[in-house]
């Protein structure tokens, strides 16, 4: 079982819907949980980081993380062309290593 | 700009020969990582400095792979013989390391090309 587990979509959703992305992990020691954006050909951009349950909002991005059934997701409100790229969860184990999903690709239509 | 920095953007070498890498971290950053991410996976761990020691190394990297960080500033990253399987984009991010948080700034990566 892999560590971090997210569905690599493709994920295709027209302009203005909210877009729910979502991973699953393993490790209940696990504490904090970050969601990456990268873009084609360039290195991941750090979104969002959370520690421990509950919700994190930033603009139209909200994170949020059920440590009960391991679960951490990702909403987008009012999503934008400009939101297509591929998101990746992303784990910090507490030390120096970080583990991520394989991505989810999201298109976004105008 | 004052993120993380690597350089080339692009290296196609061909099977064999030696190639390296550089990163130039967050100038204030302690900790620096390098990720090997190949097409629709997620970023991979390959190794980790605080200043300049090296403190963990992945099985990823094989006896070939060889990275430094001379003065706890740049890194470089060498892959000695390079096979076709090491193509792939190396990333390189830092942090600061504050307490348990350590958010991650990565680089635009290095894609190598093995022919």
């Amino acid at each position: 079982q892999k560590e971090v587990e997210q569905d690599p979509g493709p994920l295709s959703v027209p302009e203005g819907a909210i877009v729910s992305l979502n991973c699953t992990y393993s490790n209940s020691a696990f504490q904090y949980f970050m969601w990456y954006r990268q873009y084609s050909r360039k290195g991941p951009e750090l979104l969002m980081y959370t520690y421990s349950s509950g919700n994190k909002e930033d603009g139209r991005f909200t994170a949020q993380v059920d440590k009960s059934s391991k679960y951490i997701s990702l909403f987008i409100r009012d999503s934008q062309p400009s939101d297509s790229a591929t998101y990746l969860c992303a784990i910090d184990t507490g030390g120096f290593k970080t583990i991520f999903g394989a991505g989810t690709r999201l298109f976004v239509k105008a | 700009d004052t993120g993380v920095s690597q350089d080339p953007r692009h290296k196609i070498t061909k099977r064999g020969q030696n190639v390296t890498f550089r990163c130039d971290p967050i100038s204030e950053h302690n900790r620096l990582y390098w990720y090997r991410q190949t097409l629709g996976q997620g970023p991979e761990f390959l190794t980790y400095f605080q200043n300049e020691a090296q403190l963990e190394k992945s099985r990823l990297l094989s006896d070939r792979f060889s990275a430094e960080r001379p003065k706890g500033s740049f890194s470089t990253l060498e892959i000695q013989r390079t096979e076709q399987g090491d193509s792939a984009m190396y990333l390189c991010a830092s942090s600061l390391s504050v307490g348990s948080n350590t958010e991650a700034f990565f680089g635009q990566g290095t894609r190598l090309t093995v022919v």
